[in-house]
Formats: C-alpha cells, structure tokens, sequence
C-alpha cells in the first residue's frame, strides 16, 4: 500500500518562497507528481519526479530522494494567486495515490 | 484541444436514490479514472479503465458503485442506493498511457446526499 504524509496549512507572505514537504511510503514506485487545486477546482499538473533530484519549472522546482521517500515542492516569488492546495501523489505500480493536500494560504 | 468533460456539475439526492455520473476524455486517452474527493482530502482513485477494461477497482465499493466504458471512450459511474457518506466530488481524469503519463482531469460533479 501507499502512506503519504504533507502538513495540512501553510502561510507565507507574497514575493517569499515556500517549501511543501511530501513524505512517503510506497509498495512500488513509478514517480512523484505534484498538483494544484484551487478552491472548487480541478487538480492541475504541476511537475513530475521519477529520478533523484530537482526538476525546475519557472517559479515552481519540485525535489525527490527516493532513498528518503521524500520529496518537496519550492514556490519562489509568491503571488496571491498561488493560494491552493498542493497535492503529493505517488504511482505504484498502475495506479496514483495522493496525500491529503497542504492548503497554502498566502497573503499581501 | 478540448478538456475532460464532465456532467452533471452539481446533483444534490436524498440517501437510498440511485444517481449516474458521465466523463468524455480528452480525444485519443486510453487511460481513463474516476476519482473521489471528500471535502479537505485529496481524491481516492475508485477505478481505472484501460482501453474499455479494469485495470484497477480496488477501492470501488462495489455493493453500491458501479462503472463502465463502451467502447473504451465515455464512462458512467452510478451509484446505487447512494449513502449520506457518499457527498463527495467525483472526479473524471484520463491520460494517454497506462502508469506514465500526466492525468487531466475535468472539472468533477459535487454530489450532496441528504
């Protein structure tokens, strides 16, 4: 099975940069995805982990160790429209399993 | 291109009504999911279609829920009688390969057992 554990809230002020942390624990492992939702949205794609090390996607960089069973994803120059939930999903062997999501709050 | 459709958007039921739920995916995706999202949670795959077979119900209560996909393009997700626990949204994704790629997923139908 999957266990996959991110803190629930997080603040941060606008212009700053965040760190999401995503550990995990996995039965298989075929990559790491990170999403947004916004409220009463879809979730959207934001990045994809498969080896070690930092993918980087303009403002967004997303981070695996696979050693670890972590992952992060940094938000650099916020803006208040970042304010969402990001979600951690791992894939097993077929199938996708997100954590609960971290609601990221960011203010002027 | 054109996104995963979804529809209804909202249907609000009383508890033992049976309710049905339809996705189009994006043209050409072989690989087609339903998902579902309590409110504060992320989504919780319920079943995932390849081509128009299962590859993975595990999750599905399957005494209540049910889902198909003639001819491996549109799906249903029904449930049947539909439970107070079941207010959630459901999420359609599809995505081009099995286990690789990035799932789209559309805007979901909010259901609301009372």
């Amino acid at each position: 099975g999957q266990n996959i554990d991110q803190p629930t809230e997080m603040t941060a002020t606008e212009g700053a940069i965040v760190q999401i942390n995503c550990t995990y624990q996995t039965s298989g492992f075929n990559g790491l995805f990170w999403y947004q939702q916004h409220a009463g949205e879809a979730p959207t794609f934001l990045s994809y982990n498969v080896l070690d090390g930092l993918e980087e996607k303009g403002r967004f960089s997303s981070f695996l160790s696979r050693s670890k069973g972590y992952s992060y994803l940094l938000l650099k120059e916020l803006q208040m429209k970042d304010s969402a939930s990001y979600l951690c999903a791992v894939r097993g062997y077929s199938t996708l399993t997100f954590g609960k999501g971290t609601m990221l709050l960011v203010s002027p | 291109e054109a996104g995963v459709a979804q529809s209804p958007r909202y249907k609000i039921i009383e508890k033992r009504q049976s309710v049905a739920f339809w996705c189009n995916p994006i043209s050409g995706h072989a690989t087609l999911y339903w998902y579902q999202q309590i409110l504060g949670q992320g989504p919780k795959l319920l079943i995932q279609f390849q081509n128009n077979g299962v590859v993975d119900d595990s999750q599905l209560p399957k005494d209540r829920f049910s889902a198909e996909r003639l001819k491996g393009v549109d799906s249903t997700l029904k449930i049947q009688p539909a439970k107070l626990e079941d207010s959630a949204v459901y999420l359609c994704a599809s995505s081009s390969r099995l286990a690789m790629d990035e799932q789209f997923f559309g805007p979901g139908t909010r259901l609301t057992v009372l």
